[in-house]
């Protein structure tokens, strides 16, 4: 089956840097990977996602880049935000794998003020 | 408009008793998933339900078990707790008729076996 993993299980950044967060996947039968935010104490919420066809996507202050190649997939935040501290989890989904997202471990995002 | 409501956010059960966790999904959304989050990890996903029926289902041993109902709310059922099975309990709902099976998160349940 499908897994998906992540590089660095936490993330130090200076308020207002740039961020980079970055994700693994073994199994190219996904149709979308999302990007998660999750704070504590909540539910996973929505952030960005991508379809395996593209290989840039840019929302408010996040772009998520694909790189299929080597099975790479990495979120963007530009000017981070005390906000953005959360854990952060990117996932696959798969039309033809039963439609559940299946996740990775997360990486922590601290941000210093 | 409300988002997916789990219920109850906390729990506290002793080994070997069983436990019902409900969910009730966001507005327009016919499809509710399970999925149990361990700490510290990523969450795991236990099944799916569409149509009150289950039609995917991870790698979960049958003490896991769901049911939805006509309105689309669904329980989570797990018997003979383990203390392994201490976690949290997340719910998404999504709509087959979406454009990417967009899913919401409710906050989930903690549920901590003693």
């Amino acid at each position: 089956g499908e897994s998906v993993g992540l590089h660095l299980p936490t993330l130090s950044v200076q308020e207002g840097d740039n961020s980079i967060i970055n994700c693994a996947y073994s199994n190219s039968a996904s149709d979308y990977f999302i990007w998660y935010k999750q704070e504590s104490g909540k539910g996973p919420q929505f952030i960005i996602d991508i379809r395996s066809n593209m290989d840039k996507r840019q929302g408010q202050r996040v772009t998520v880049l694909l790189n299929k190649t080597v099975k790479h997939l990495s979120l963007q935040i530009a000017a981070t935000q005390p906000g953005d501290s959360a854990v952060y989890f990117c996932a696959g989904i798969g039309y033809n794998a039963g439609n559940m997202l299946t996740f990775g471990g997360g990486t922590r995002l601290m941000v210093k003020p | 408009d409300a988002g997916v409501t789990q219920s109850p956010t906390h729990l506290i059960k002793t080994r070997g008793q069983q436990v019902t966790l409900r969910c009730s999904p966001k507005s327009g959304h016919d499809t509710v998933s399970w999925y149990q989050q361990a700490l510290g990890q990523g969450p795991q996903f236990i099944f799916q339900y569409y149509e009150e029926e289950e039609r995917q289902r991870g790698n979960f041993p049958d003490r896991f078990s769901g049911h939805q109902f006509p309105n689309y709310s669904s329980e989570l059922n797990v018997n003979a707790l383990l203390l392994g099975d201490s976690a949290l309990y997340l719910c998404a709902s999504s709509t087959i008729r979406g454009a990417n099976y967009g899913y919401t998160f409710g906050s989930g349940t903690r549920l901590t076996v003693v």
